[in-house]
């Protein structure tokens, strides 16, 4: 099994739909995650943390699921604005490993 | 506060030249690190350091060499490139050395390398 594993996409919605992106990880040492949103050509940046059993920012929200190992990012009402490529990103050893990413497309 | 800058932003070298690719952040962070990023493959650690003069190897490390003489710059070495080394190439930094898998990650602008 991979470190880190994410359905690539894309996945394509209209505006106003609310979508989900599940990531399973391996490590079940792993204790923080994270869900980067990277926009074409330009760098990953933060979008939410995860600690514990999930964690909520506006229309985001993250939930994690110990037992099954995987993280979820639901977005709801999405926005042309949202159109991007998530990573999850979750703690290995000493290190952080990177998801492929999913890349979501909202159309009007 | 200017957070994490790389330098340059686009680079083409001929296969087997040498370059270096820099690096430096100006929040005090630990910890730092340079991933590459090709299609289809998500990015990749190449090498990390958890502190001045302690680096250590990623998933990616051959053909790559790095330094950490300071807490604000990580360098990272071509020593011979190679076309297999086209990517776009992050350098990115956290608070905290060895807790580092804890804290998020704050990403430089990247660099676009191509080696022909």
């Amino acid at each position: 099994r991979k470190e880190v594993e994410q359905d690539p996409g894309p996945f394509n919605v209209p505006e106003g739909a609310t979508v989900a992106f599940n990531c399973t990880y391996s490590n079940s040492a792993s204790q923080s995650f994270f869900w980067y949103r990277q926009d074409c050509r330009k760098e990953p940046k933060l979008l939410m943390s995860v600690y514990s059993s999930g964690n909520e920012d506006g229309r985001f929200t993250a939930q994690l699921n110990r037992a099954s190992q995987y993280i979820s990012l639901l977005i709801r009402d999405s926005k042309l604005s949202d159109s991007a490529t998530y990573l999850c990103v979750v703690p290995t050893a000493s290190k952080l490993t990177f998801g492929t990413g999913t890349r979501l497309q909202v159309t009007l | 506060n200017a957070g994490v800058t790389q330098t340059p932003k686009f680079q083409v070298l001929k296969t087997g030249q040498s370059m270096t690719l820099q690096c430096a952040q100006d929040m005090n962070h630990e910890y730092m690190s340079w991933y590459r990023q090709d299609p289809g493959m998500g990015l990749r650690l190449i090498h990390y350091s958890v502190g001045a003069g302690i680096t250590d190897q990623g998933e990616v490390p051959n053909g790559y060499n790095v330094s950490r003489s300071t807490t604000e710059d990580f360098p990272l070495r071509l020593l011979s490139a190679a076309p297999s080394q086209t990517s776009v190439y992050f350098c990115a930094s956290s608070y905290g050395g060895q807790g580092a898998r804890n804290s998020p990650l704050h990403f430089g602008n990247g660099t676009r390398l191509t080696v022909t």
